[in-house]
């Protein structure tokens, strides 16, 4: 069965850096594009990050272009989420999410996701 | 960045009852629109994508409907299991974004 592991997150203090991981089993993980999406506490869910299954697109919300990068080794199975200069706002509970076309070509659904792992920026 | 507005924010019914939620976008997105439930403590589950296609392995009781920058979800019939937190995603342009949520409490 598909399953998407997080870890990496923490408390970390303004300005320091993360790097979160998503470790992918049950499917074949080259295949698919990969979403890393966020929930700060209480609040609703906010789009962070898609890479394309080759790695070769990479889109980022506005907010945390030229501090997050996204990447992916398949040959391990794994995506990541580095985030650097970290500020409070970024404190969330942050998932990875499989991306499915379903044939389309078209839009990356998140048809799978992980539990998250915490990220909590303060000084 | 397209915006969408998901109503109502909170809705109170029964078991049994019919339930719809709406999400409009603040421009088209043709079809490219998904439903997702959400669970106190748990992550998000994709219910339905291009806008009324049914996820596998959710109940038949679950719909959804619309185009353009008007859709909604239906619950047909209210379960237990149901009492959650509706959200709506579009995915016709980046970044993609989503509503605010519905939170579907027990009456």
């Amino acid at each position: 069965q598909v399953q998407l592991v997080e870890s990496g997150g923490g408390v970390v203090q303004p300005g320091r850096s993360l790097r979160l991981s998503c470790a992918a089993s049950g499917f074949t993980f080259s295949t698919y594009a990969m979403h890393w999406v966020r929930q700060a506490p209480g609040k609703g869910l906010e789009w962070v990050a898609v890479i394309s299954y080759d790695g070769s697109i990479n889109v980022y919300v506005d907010s945390v272009k030229g501090r997050f990068t996204i990447s992916r080794d398949n040959s391990k199975n794994t995506l990541y989420l580095q985030m650097n200069s970290l500020r409070p706002e970024d404190t969330a509970l942050y998932y990875c999410a499989r991306g499915t076309d379903y044939g389309t070509s078209s839009a990356w659904y998140s048809d799978y996701w992980g539990q998250g792992t915490l990220v909590t920026v303060s000084s | 960045d397209i915006q969408l507005t998901q109503s109502p924010s909170f809705l109170s019914a029964s078991v049994g009852d019919r339930v719809t939620i709406t999400c409009r976008a603040s421009q088209g997105i043709s079809s490219f629109l998904a439903w997702y439930q959400q669970k106190p403590g748990k992550a998000p589950k994709l219910l339905i994508y291009a806008a009324s296609t049914l996820q596998n392995g959710v109940p038949s009781r679950f719909s959804g409907s619309g185009s353009g920058t008007d859709f909604t979800l239906t619950i047909s019939s209210l379960q237990p299991e149901d009492f959650a937190t509706y959200c709506c995603q579009q995915l016709n342009s980046y970044p993609l974004t989503f509503g605010g949520g519905t939170k579907v409490e027990i009456k």
